[in-house]
């Protein structure tokens, strides 16, 4: 049973538009969600993170929506570009025993 | 600074042979894991440290082994293979962290069992 459920699976958007990527979670023991960026033969990278005591991050293009009531949070990438084109994951972590949680990914590919 | 390093980048190993999948890192993090990233599920936590001596079983535990004699090694044994642990196999370190804690990951070694 996966802790993080991430949506969608695919993504398609053109040059210019919005990719927005969903996760939610059910361990309210969950205290730190970070998102990761990964591209074909690397290992993933920290994009961005925020906690569960702010609703929203901004760095850049990318902003994550926090709603704790409802275990969900979500990226947004403005102004997406091509090289922006990555798999992405979402990811929880489990604070008593600095365990993280993975969603399933999503490969975005932005159209020139 | 190398980061996170691993070897080998790619291994194929016959169902039944074992073999240790190296990682290492020099940014004195205390935290280490293995995960392993299959299509579709994304990364699975195999085995985590929070320091020298301490392990520590994750999601999918079964079939590997782990020890940390070194904060900066730890190493995943494979101690019999199975078709079933085909997988991209990344190590990952970190701080400790009350507010976060960025994970640094590896480039990864990708496994066949045939």
């Amino acid at each position: 049973q996966q802790q993080v459920k991430q949506s969608p699976q695919s993504l398609i958007v053109q040059k210019g538009g919005i990719s927005i990527i969903n996760c939610a979670y059910e361990n309210t023991a969950f205290d730190y969600f970070p998102w990761y960026q990964q591209f074909p033969g690397k290992g993933p990278a920290l994009l961005i993170a925020i906690r569960p005591d702010v609703s929203e991050k901004k760095e850049g293009r990318f902003t994550i929506s926090f709603n704790k009531s409802a275990k969900q949070f979500s990226l947004h990438i403005m102004d997406s570009q091509p090289g922006d084109s990555a798999t992405y994951f979402c990811a929880a972590r489990e604070s008593n025993f600095n365990k993280f949680y993975f969603g399933s990914g999503t490969k975005l590919n932005v159209k020139p | 600074n190398a980061g996170v390093t691993q070897t080998p980048k790619f291994q194929v190993l016959k169902t039944g042979q074992s073999m240790t999948l190296q990682c290492a890192q020099d940014m004195n993090h205390e935290y280490m894991s293995w995960y392993r990233q299959d299509p579709g599920m994304g990364l699975r936590l195999i085995h985590y440290s929070v320091g020298a001596g301490i392990t520590d079983q994750g999601e999918v535990p079964n079939g590997y082994n782990v020890s940390r004699s070194t904060t900066e090694d730890f190493p995943l044994r494979l101690l019999s293979a199975a078709p079933s642990q085909t997988s991209v196999y990344f190590c990952a370190s970190s701080y400790p962290s009350t507010g976060g804690g960025e994970q640094y990951f590896g480039p990864g070694t990708r496994l066949t069992v045939t």
